[in-house]
Parts: C-alpha cells; structure tokens; sequence
C-alpha cells in the first residue's frame, strides 16, 4: 500500500526565511504525490501536485516541490516565509482510489 | 459552482446520540470521498462513492457508520451511538471520474467538527 512519512510535527520559520517540509513516500508502482495546506477549522487546499512529466511543480502562494524517484521524497518548499504562510500542510499520495496522508507539520511563522 | 460544501460545520453531542452530516459535491463530480481527521493526525479514508454506488469501506468505518449517496449528488454519514472516540473532523472530498483530465484531484470541503460528550 502507498504511504508517506512527515517529519517533525512543527516547524518554526522567521518570516522571510526558507521554509523546507520533507516527505518521504512509498509505493510499489509510480505514485501521484500532492501536497495540501490546511487552515485552522478549514477543509484541506490543495498547493501543488505531481502525476507525471516535470519533477519540479510549482504550486500556489510561492510553493514548489521537487519529485526525486531515487530518494523517493517529494519536498515542499517556499524561498521566503510569510506570515500567511502559518498552517498545516499534509503530504499525501494517492493509491487504491483514496489519498493515504502524513500526519502533516505545523509550520509557525516568527516575525 | 462554490466547491464543496458540508452541513453543519460543528456539532455536539452526547454519548449514544445519532448524528447526520451532510456533504454536497462539486455538481460534474463522479466520485465523493470522506475521510476522517482526528486532533494531530492526517485525514485516514473512511468510504467513497461513484455515483450512487459505495465502492469500499475502510476498516475504520465500524458498524455504527453508514453512509449513503442515494441520487449520485449528495451524500450523507451516519453515526449511531456516538462514543468519545468519535470526537474528530469529518471530512467529505469529490473528484472527476477516473479516466477524465484532472480526476488524479480530490476538492475537500471545510469539514464538520464532531464533539462527543
């Protein structure tokens, strides 16, 4: 069955720092990899996504996350952290018709 | 066409109640998911749909749930006997049927917040 691995459930970033979230997947045949950000009290938005074709996405509000087969991870990243950028993002990857995610990093923005 | 939306956003209960949420998908959307998210975790799949047709469960989903999406639109999850352990986001996704541009992609709703007493 298709996995992901969060690390480190909360993050703290300076406010135009980098902010890095890694993600680990596992899975037997070519997986679709996405990444969700969360809101307090919200449903999940989707920032980016990979199926197949360029390993570097580019996402919404400044994200972008590379697709690396030989590490099989899947890292998100934003070159300069904003203060709306404070939430929880979940890596997930969809197999066997259902999306299997992380258990997600709580990214707090320092000013 | 507003995305999907879920009926109510919160609800308490008390131990051994029965709650219905509610969940209508984006209106060309085949498929419908919920999944559910309790306090830390990720969301863990409970169900999904094509059309009218429940085409799994996960194990998750004890006898006291049931969920239903009886025209193909709208769909409703039922808890019986509520326990504490129920206490969690309940969330509800659609998505374009498998074969179709873009159906790799589940649209969440904001969810209902479940608290058992």
């Amino acid at each position: 069955a298709q996995s992901v691995t969060q690390l480190g459930s909360h993050v703290s970033v300076s406010e135009g720092a980098l902010v890095l979230l890694r993600c680990n997947y596992s899975s037997s045949v070519p997986p679709y990899l996405f990444w969700y950000v969360q809101y307090p009290n919200q449903g999940l938005q989707l920032l980016l996504k990979y199926t197949t074709g360029a390993t570097l996405v580019k996402g919404i509000n400044g994200f972008e996350a590379e697709f690396k087969k030989s590490e099989t991870s899947f890292h998100l990243t934003k070159p300069s952290a904003h203060m709306s950028d404070a939430a929880e993002y979940f890596c997930a990857v969809n197999g066997n018709n259902r999306l299997a995610f992380g258990k997600g990093n709580q990214v707090v923005v320092i000013p | 066409d507003t995305g999907v939306s879920q009926d109510p956003r919160h609800k308490i209960t008390k131990r051994g109640q029965n709650v219905t949420f509610r969940c209508d998908p984006i209106s060309e959307h085949n498929r419908l998911y919920w999944y559910r998210q309790t306090l830390g975790q990720g969301p863990e799949f409970l169900t999904y749909f094509q059309n009218e047709a429940q085409l799994e469960k996960s194990r998750l989903l004890s006898d006291r749930f049931s969920a239903e999406r009886p025209k193909g639109s709208f769909s409703t999850l039922e808890i019986q006997r509520t326990e504490q352990g129920d206490s969690a986001m309940y969330l509800c996704a659609s998505s374009l049927a498998p074969g179709l541009a873009g159906a790799d992609e589940q649209f969440f709703g904001p969810g209902t917040r479940l608290t058992v007493l």
